[in-house]
């Protein structure tokens, strides 16, 4: 079952934050976080292991709550190449041994 | 820096010919996937692959599809008999190992007519 992830679309001012959530019903033992622009591949942002720390780089972060099966991503200051589709993934188990499902997109639009 | 690629970039093709779209992984890399992305929608997982055999396959992945990795480097997937609905981008990914990045291919654009 898919991961269901919140909102849909979003739109925002360069410098604004935003925070995308990713929710699922089944527990989870990771979560991976993609960007997709617009007629290209989805691009790896970061994974989140079940006992992991909450993972960052720069002004993107994201944290991960295993017991409520949910992760969100946090993006400050935003800037206009973070415009895209980002799109959480989750894996059951071990990715590798457990497919990775992702979610239903969050579009992103970052306005100058 | 290492790339999957994915070749053609584009196909079309008539409703009940075969298709092969086909992916070089990262050389290292052990384990493969093919999802597929109807226009507009979510990434949709079809097959992952290890150990020159599928781990794991979606029910949309049913009798028409199959893959391959032939040769060692190139991983195929093959659609024997397209219908319209098989029109979608797919994706090529490969990881290192279990719980690491995918790396994704750019993607072949599949137009069944």
């Amino acid at each position: 079952q898919q991961p269901v992830q919140s909102p849909q679309a979003v739109i925002l001012r360069e410098g604004e934050d935003a925070v995308i959530n990713c929710s699922s019903s089944k527990a989870l033992y990771s979560v991976h976080w993609y960007r997709q622009k617009h007629g290209e591949a989805p691009v790896f942002l970061m994974i989140l292991l079940k006992g992991g720390e909450q993972k960052g780089h720069e002004k993107i972060s994201a944290s991960f709550n295993e017991k409520k099966q949910q992760s969100s991503l946090y993006l400050t200051a935003s800037q206009l190449s973070y415009s895209g589709t980002y799109f959480c993934g989750t894996a059951r188990g071990s990715f590798g041994n457990e497919k990775l499902t992702f979610g239903t997109g969050t579009r992103l639009t970052i306005i100058p | 820096e290492p790339e999957v690629t994915q070749t053609p970039s584009h196909q079309v093709t008539q409703m009940g010919q075969e298709v092969i779209l086909r992916c070089v992984p990262i050389s290292n890399h052990l384990y493969f996937y093919w999802y597929r992305q109807i226009l507009g929608q979510k990434v949709e997982f079809l097959v992952s692959f290890y150990n020159n055999e599928i781990s794991e396959k979606s029910e949309i992945f049913d009798d028409q599809f199959s893959v391959e990795r032939p040769d060692g480097s190139n991983f195929t997937l093959k659609i024997r008999s397209t219908k319209l609905e098989d029109s979608a981008m797919y994706f090529c990914a490969s990881t290192e190992r279990m719980n690491t990045e995918a790396f994704f291919g750019q993607g072949t654009r599949l137009t069944v007519v």
